[in-house]
């Protein structure tokens, strides 16, 4: 596709159930990022791909969070037993390479928790 | 890891002013800064972006200034118009053990007419 992808663009949850977040990154782009974003407040980063391996999963909150990304392209992120504070738009972004090159976001996907 | 500053958090300016926004960062082995424009519910997008080599950059109204000693950087609007209406963030890439970018808290830039 001609941009970053992700779906579904809205997720209404109730606490303490299971969800799970689509990013597809602009063909060709071997990393992958995803962020958090709350209302008021910056993206946070959240766990970066370069193909298929996480090479970064820092900034992931605790093990509730998980993604993978099988085939070095799409990419899924999981979030298991929800909590209120989970509600956010989730955001993900692809660049050509890592690092200091421009990265490219999709409209996001917005998760709330209730 | 890195922490980035950013303001200020809300700026309003006459339409056709210019408007300033300042971030500093605390890594210095950081080396990537961008800029990035969001509108209310719409994606972030890059602006602008400028890379440790070099202390300034222009693109027509927009330009940013980079002070590596002093570990700040600038973005700066000039000749602003109602579209300029948007919240603004820096970002910073350090490398090394994180990969991703570290946001500020963004400004609220209102052109006013």
């Amino acid at each position: 596709g001609a941009g970053v992808s992700q779906t579904p663009s809205n997720k209404v949850t109730e606490k303490g159930k299971y969800v799970e977040l689509r990013c597809d990154p602009i063909s060709g782009h071997t990393a992958l990022y995803w962020y958090r974003q709350s209302l008021g407040q910056g993206p946070e980063f959240l766990i970066y791909f370069q193909g298929t391996g996480a090479a970064d999963d820092s900034g992931l909150p605790n093990d509730r969070f998980f993604a993978v990304r099988p085939e070095g392209s799409v990419s899924t992120l999981k979030i298991q037993r929800t909590e209120r504070g989970d509600s956010a738009v989730y955001l993900c972004a692809s660049s050509l390479t890592a690092g200091t090159t421009e990265a490219f976001f999709g409209q996001g996907t917005r998760l709330t928790v209730v | 890891g890195e922490n980035v500053e950013q303001h200020p958090s809300t700026l309003s300016v006459q339409e056709g002013d210019s408007a300033v926004i300042k971030c500093t960062y605390s890594d210095s082995a950081s080396n990537y800064f961008p800029w990035y424009k969001q509108e209310l519910g719409k994606r972030p997008q890059l602006i602008i972006d400028i890379r440790s080599n070099v202390g300034e950059k222009k693109d027509q109204r927009i330009a940013v200034t980079l002070n590596k000693t002093a570990k700040h950087f600038s973005l700066h609007i000039t000749e602003t118009q109602p579209e300029d209406s948007a919240v603004y963030f820096c970002a910073v890439y350090s490398g090394g053990g994180a990969d991703g970018l570290t946001f500020g808290k963004g400004t609220h830039l209102i052109i006013q007419p």
